[in-house]
């Protein structure tokens, strides 16, 4: 089952554009993740968000949390060739298990 | 450098046959995990565990088995009861209290039936 939800499915934008994707889930959550996947790679954590947590920052990465709504962005701005790449929320539910549920990701081209 | 080694990274299977994927961490965390991706998809959970010795099934444990005699192994068995298991396989793994860090990720094994 797929806790996290993602939108857009996919999206295009030029160099030195922001980026913003969006995550659903459907339960409470302790914490929802941000992770990155180059084509073909393992995934790399970028960012973490506590449930009482409303907004953190990461360098050019901006995570924004609404427990009200069940939802949240992530937000990269200037972005880069480099930020090319698959990019993944998940949510962890300390009552569920010491796991982690994936959403089905959001595939973001930057073009030069 | 600490990290997780997945092995091999491109596997062939034949039908009927057995594979076994390797994964070996040497961060010192407790819980492993292993997750299939399928082309365009998100990743869903086949197996974790939390201690050696013992390991729980995610949401897609049919036609998979584990082991877990070492903390630093969690290799992968694809029996031939998984009827598609075309798919690149992600290992992770995570300290015990740790999911407040996040998961470590190895590179992946792009498994291919022939």
């Amino acid at each position: 089952s797929q806790q996290g939800e993602e939108d857009p499915q996919a999206l295009s934008i030029q160099e030195g554009e922001n980026a913003t994707m969006n995550c659903s889930y459907k339960t409470s959550i302790n914490n929802l993740q941000w992770y990155r996947q180059n084509s073909g790679r393992g995934l790399v954590h970028l960012i973490l968000i506590r449930s009482n947590e409303r907004e953190k920052h990461s360098g050019r990465l901006r995570v924004t949390l609404d427990t009200s709504k069940k939802s949240s962005s992530l937000l990269i701005t200037a972005s880069r060739a480099a930020d090319t790449a698959s990019y993944f929320c998940a949510t962890y539910v300390q009552a569920a298990g010491n796991k982690l549920t994936f959403g089905g990701g959001t595939r973001v081209l930057v073009k030069p | 450098d600490g990290g997780i080694t997945q092995s091999p990274k491109y596997l062939f299977r034949k039908e009927g046959q057995n594979v076994t994927l390797s994964c070996e961490q040497n961060l010192n965390h407790d819980a492993m995990y292993w997750y299939r991706q399928d082309p365009g998809q998100g990743l869903r959970l086949i197996y974790y565990s939390q201690i050696v010795n013992d390991f729980q099934k995610g949401d897609i444990a049919e036609g998979y088995s584990v082991s877990r005699e070492k903390k630093e192994s969690f290799p992968l068995t694809v029996t031939s009861a998984q009827k598609n298991p075309t798919a690149f396989y992600l290992c992770a793994s995570s300290t015990f209290s740790g999911l407040a860090l996040g998961y470590t990720f190895g590179s992946g094994t792009r498994l291919t039936v022939v």
